[in-house]
């Protein structure tokens, strides 16, 4: 069976730190995979999609990266945090086909940047 | 563009009572897959329903079933029999045939009142 892990589970980190959220998926090939950001009580901000190794679209442009150096992890980066970065962030994964399938969510990591 | 639309931030239910949770999608893409989920406290993103845009009938799952109204696009989440856990956040999504993106909506709070 397919399961998607998630780490940190909570961060807590200073204004102009860096950042380095990982995403791995086990039990499935060439997903698609995603990175969300949920402020509190509010909908989810797609960040960032991936179709493949090395492939990055950017939804939002702000202060975050990622990165797919593997075909089954997705890394979130920032060099540096910003306050407005606080959030809970939720990797996904779906099958690579589009359309009709459903994504599978992590646990997700809740950044409080102070 | 926003593409989903719940227009209900909460919504109170009597326990054993039905909830409806509206949502409406904006597309020109005539294949498309629509997605209900539910996020509890603990953040959590759970999958629950799945209606494709060329399916003849309402999709159901359980308790939880979808109204889609193709023409007036609207999917609709009915959740019968409501349940003190079935209190959380629902999320309503859509991903186009031609797009590997998975766009939310704002979200619905339940509260099931006992």
């Amino acid at each position: 069976s397919q399961t998607i892990h998630q780490w940190p589970a909570t961060l807590v980190q200073p204004v102009g730190s860096p950042l380095s959220l990982e995403c791995t998926v086990e039990g499935t090939s060439n997903p698609n995979l995603y990175w969300y950001r949920q402020a509190a009580g509010r909908g989810l901000q797609l960040l960032f999609y991936s179709v493949g190794i090395g492939q990055i679209s950017s939804e939002v442009p702000q202060n975050l990266s990622a990165s797919r150096p593997q075909d089954r992890q997705f890394i979130l980066s920032s060099k540096k945090l910003l306050l407005s970065d606080s959030g809970f962030y939720l990797c996904a994964w779906s099958v690579r086909t589009a359309g009709n399938t459903e994504a599978f969510f992590g646990q997700g990591t809740r950044l409080t940047v102070v | 563009a926003q593409k989903i639309t719940q227009t209900q931030p909460g919504m109170f239910v009597q326990e054993k009572e039905a909830v409806t949770l509206d949502c409406t999608y904006d597309t020109s893409d005539p294949s498309y897959g629509l997605f209900w989920y539910k996020q509890p406290s603990s953040g959590e993103m759970i999958f629950l329903i799945y209606q494709g845009s060329y399916d003849q009938q309402n999709a159901t799952e359980g308790r939880y079933s979808l109204n889609f109204q193709k023409a007036r696009k609207s999917a609709n989440l009915v959740i019968s029999a409501s349940q003190l856990g079935d209190s959380a956040m629902y999320f309503c999504a859509m991903r186009e045939a031609n797009d590997y993106k998975l766009s939310f909506g704002a979200g619905t709070t339940v509260t099931v009142r006992a």
